[in-house]
């Protein structure tokens, strides 16, 4: 059965400190996985892609890494800012068609002062 | 560049009262087109996705129901409106053929139903 787990499910973190978001997936045959950010009461909006060939991608102060082999994601948040409170969620896609996403149910990232 | 609008953004319906959601992207043609329910707390669920005008494939069976009368108009409907039917509605699109694509996502809209 394809499915995507994410891990934690919650996290409170102190503002400049850093973060770990987790996503173990079953989806076959893979195609590439995103990580979205998603606001409170906004749509989500994609941070990275990541393809079966790649391990590693930065986008500024994100990092998410890719271990096809275990089926395994992380994301990296660095020096977490007070916007960075948001939900993270993973989605990963089958090779083809139009309805061949999978996601799942995020992490809820809050940053305090 | 592409937009995505999506509204009305907040509503509260009574229970058994009709439902109309609409969404239309501008800046792109024949776009896959997708509606997504998310409870509170819950992931993102597929209710509806279309490839192409008059093409609606359902995901969960349900009370509502969508059309797409135009290639970048998406409508969510329902004639009568459950307790269960309340949530935060999300509309997307995604360049046609392109199955490792993006989606992008409109603003939302949130339902109350009482």
């Amino acid at each position: 059965k394809n499915q995507v787990e994410q891990s934690p499910q919650s996290l409170i973190i102190l503002e400049g400190k850093n973060c770990t978001l987790q996503c173990n997936y079953t989806v076959s045959p893979f195609s590439n996985l995103r990580w979205y950010k998603q606001d409170t009461g906004r749509g989500p909006v994609s941070l990275t892609i990541m393809t079966f060939s790649e391990n590693t991608k930065s986008n500024g102060r994100y990092t998410a890494t890719l271990d096809a082999d275990t089926k395994q994601s992380s994301l990296h948040i660095t020096a977490s800012q007070l916007s960075d409170s948001a939900s993270y969620i993973c989605v990963v896609s089958y090779q083809t068609g139009a309805n061949n996403l999978f996601f799942g149910t995020g992490t809820r990232l809050t940053v305090i002062p | 560049s592409q937009t995505i609008h999506q509204w009305p953004a907040t509503l509260v319906q009574p229970v058994g009262s009709p439902l109309s959601l609409e969404c239309t992207v501008e800046g792109t043609s024949n776009p896959n087109l997708y509606w997504y329910r998310q409870a509170a707390g819950r992931g993102l669920q597929l209710l509806f996705y279309s490839v192409g005008i008059g093409q609606i494939s359902s995901e969960v069976p349900q009370n509502l129901s969508a059309s797409r009368p135009q290639d970048r108009q998406f409508i969510l409907s329902s004639k009568k409106l459950l307790l269960s039917d309340s949530g935060f509605y999300l509309c997307a699109w995604r360049k046609e053929g392109v199955d490792t694509g993006e989606l992008f996502f409109g603003e939302g809209s949130r339902l109350t139903v009482l």
